[in-house]
C-alpha cells in the first residue's frame, strides 16, 4: 500500500511569514496525527484528527497554528506568522480506526526552517 | 502527565557484541509501550510493542511496571542496526497519540 505522503519536503521562509504544508494519510486511515519535532528531541503530538473532527489539540499553538482535514482525508497544517522556534520537522501520521494497536505509520516529514 | 526518558543519546557497540537500549516512563496508568525506528533517509517506524511480546529483527523489550522501564534489547549487533530510537507511550489502547522520548542514536562498529 502507499505510504503517508507529505509535501512540500522543505521549506525556508523568514520569520512573521506564513506557511502551510500538506499530508495525504494512507487510504483509509481514519485517524491523522500531526507531531513536530525540533532538532534533538523525540516528536511531540501538535493535533489528532479522527475522521473530520479534531479528538485533540491541547498542544496546538492555537494563535498561530492552524490545522484542518475537511473531507476526513487530507490534512493541511499552516503556521502564521511563523516564529524562529517554529524551525522543525512536521511528521504527519495515521492509523486504522479499526486495529485499535496504536501502530501508526509516519510519512517523511517537512522540514521548515525559519530565518 | 506521561513522560518518556531515554538517558543516552548516542550507544556505541561493536559488531556481535549485545546492545542495551534504556527507556523509562512515568505514567499513572497502564500505558501501551513501543519502540520506533528511524534508519538513515528512511521514515520513522514502528519496531515492536510490548503488548505482541514478540522478537522483530532480533530485538526484544520486556515492560517491568515495577521499575517502569522498557529496554530494547538484541544479543548480537549488526552493523544494519545502526539507526536512531525511540521509546514511546500511548496512554491506552486504541488510538491514541504518542508521546516519545528523545531518542537514542546506536552505531554499530564493525
Amino acid at each position: 500500500e502507499a505510504g503517508v505522503a507529505q509535501s512540500p519536503r522543505y521549506k525556508i521562509i523568514e520569520k512573521r511569514q506564513s506557511v502551510a504544508f500538506w499530508c495525504n494519510p494512507i487510504s483509509g486511515h481514519a485517524t491523522l496525527y500531526w507531531y513536530q519535532q525540533i532538532l534533538g528531541q523525540g516528536p511531540k503530538l501538535l493535533i489528532q484528527f479522527q475522521n473530520n473532527g479534531v479528538v485533540d489539540d491541547s498542544q496546538l499553538p492555537k494563535d498561530r497554528f492552524s490545522a484542518e482535514r475537511l473531507k476526513g482525508v487530507d490534512s493541511t497544517l499552516k503556521i502564521q506568522p511563523a516564529k524562529l522556534e517554529d524551525s522543525a520537522v512536521y511528521l504527519c501520521a495515521s492509523s486504522p480506526v479499526h486495529r485499535g494497536d496504536n501502530e501508526q505509520f509516519f510519512g517523511p516529514g517537512t522540514r521548515l526552517t525559519v530565518l | 502527565a506521561q513522560r518518556v526518558t531515554q538517558p543516552e543519546k548516542l550507544l556505541s557497540v561493536f559488531k556481535g557484541a549485545p546492545v542495551e537500549l534504556k527507556c523509562n516512563y512515568s505514567y499513572s496508568g497502564s500505558p501501551e509501550l513501543f519502540w520506533y525506528v528511524q534508519y538513515s533517509r528512511q521514515r520513522l517506524q514502528l519496531l515492536l510493542r510490548h503488548i505482541s511480546r514478540e522478537s522483530i529483527k532480533g530485538f526484544t523489550a520486556d515492560l517491568n511496571k515495577g521499575e517502569t522501564s522498557f529496554h530494547l534489547k538484541k544479543p548480537f549487533a549488526q552493523e544494519e542496526d545502526s539507526a536512531m530510537y525511540y521509546c514511546a507511550l500511548a496512554k491506552y489502547s486504541g488510538n491514541t497519540p504518542l508521546v516519545f522520548g528523545k531518542g537514542t542514536r546506536l552505531s554499530v562498529i564493525a
